[in-house]
C-alpha cells in the first residue's frame, strides 16, 4: 500500500459546484497533515494545514479521519482560479526527512 | 525577505556534463532538501539536511550528491548527468514540529 494515495482525477467540474476529494495514509504513527495547491509548472504552496476537529477557510473545508486513515478537502463555490492539483501531505514522523506527498488531485474547473 | 530561492530557473545539459544546482534560504530554517517532480510520479526525496554538516540520502539519491557547508544554503550537484535527470528540482525548507514546509520557485533541467 502506498504510503499517501489520492485519486489523480481529473476532476471536471462546472463553476458554482462543491467539490470534495479524499486522500488516504498508510502510517498510523502519521502525526500532521496538510493540503498543499500546486498550480501548472509552479511550486507547491500550502494551502491549509488538516486538524483532527476540522477547519474552514473560507470556501475550503478539510477534515481528519484518525480512525479511517483519510484526509478530505472540500471546496465550495468552485472559482476558475481553483483550478489546480491538490497535494495530501503527511507528517509521518514530525521528523527530520520530511513530508510525504501524494501524487495530486487534477481539479479542472469549467466555465 | 526572499524565502526560498533556486538558481538557475532553467538549464539544458548534454548527457555527462556536471552541474549544481544552488538552494538558498533566509528563514533560518534547520532543514532543508531537494526533491524531484516527474509526471505521474509526484514529488520525490533525493537528498536532505537537517543542519549545516549535515546531509542523508532520501529515496532517490543515486547519480546525486548534495553539501550543506552554510546553514542557508543546499547545494544539489550532478557529476555526470543522463537524460533520465531530465526533471524539475525544487528546494524546500522546514522547521521542525508540525510546521510545513516551504518550497523554491524550482529548475527545469533537461539532458540531451
Amino acid at each position: 500500500r502506498k504510503e499517501v494515495e489520492q485519486d489523480p482525477g481529473p476532476f471536471n467540474v462546472p463553476e458554482g459546484a462543491t467539490v470534495a476529494f479524499n486522500c488516504t495514509y498508510s502510517n498510523s504513527a502519521s502525526q500532521s497533515f496538510f493540503w498543499y495547491r500546486q498550480d501548472c509548472r509552479k511550486e507547491p504552496k500550502l494551502l491549509m494545514s488538516v486538524y483532527s476537529s476540522g477547519n474552514e477557510d473560507g470556501r475550503f473545508t478539510a477534515q481528519l479521519n484518525r480512525a479511517s486513515q483519510y484526509i478530505s478537502l472540500l471546496i465550495r463555490d468552485s472559482k476558475l482560479s481553483d483550478s489546480a492539483t491538490y497535494l495530501c501531505v503527511v507528517n509521518r514522523r514530525g521528523g527530520a526527512d520530511g513530508l510525504t506527498f501524494g501524487k495530486g488531485t487534477h481539479l479542472i474547473i469549467q466555465p | 525577505n526572499a524565502g526560498v530561492t533556486q538558481t538557475p530557473k532553467f538549464r539544458v545539459l548534454k548527457t555527462g556534463q556536471s552541474m549544481t544546482l544552488l538552494c538558498a534560504q533566509d528563514m533560518n530554517h534547520e532543514y532543508m532538501y531537494w526533491y524531484r517532480q516527474d509526471p505521474g510520479m509526484g514529488l520525490r526525496l533525493i537528498h536532505y539536511s537537517v543542519g549545516e554538516g549535515t546531509t542523508a540520502k532520501g529515496e532517490v539519491p543515486d547519480g546525486y550528491n548534495v553539501s550543506r557547508l552554510k546553514k542557508q544554503n543546499f547545494l544539489l550537484g550532478l557529476e555526470s548527468a543522463a537524460p533520465s535527470q531530465t526533471s524539475v528540482y525544487f528546494c524546500a525548507t522546514f522547521s521542525g514540529g508540525a510546521e510545513t514546509q516551504y518550497f523554491g520557485p524550482g529548475t527545469r533541467l533537461l539532458v540531451l
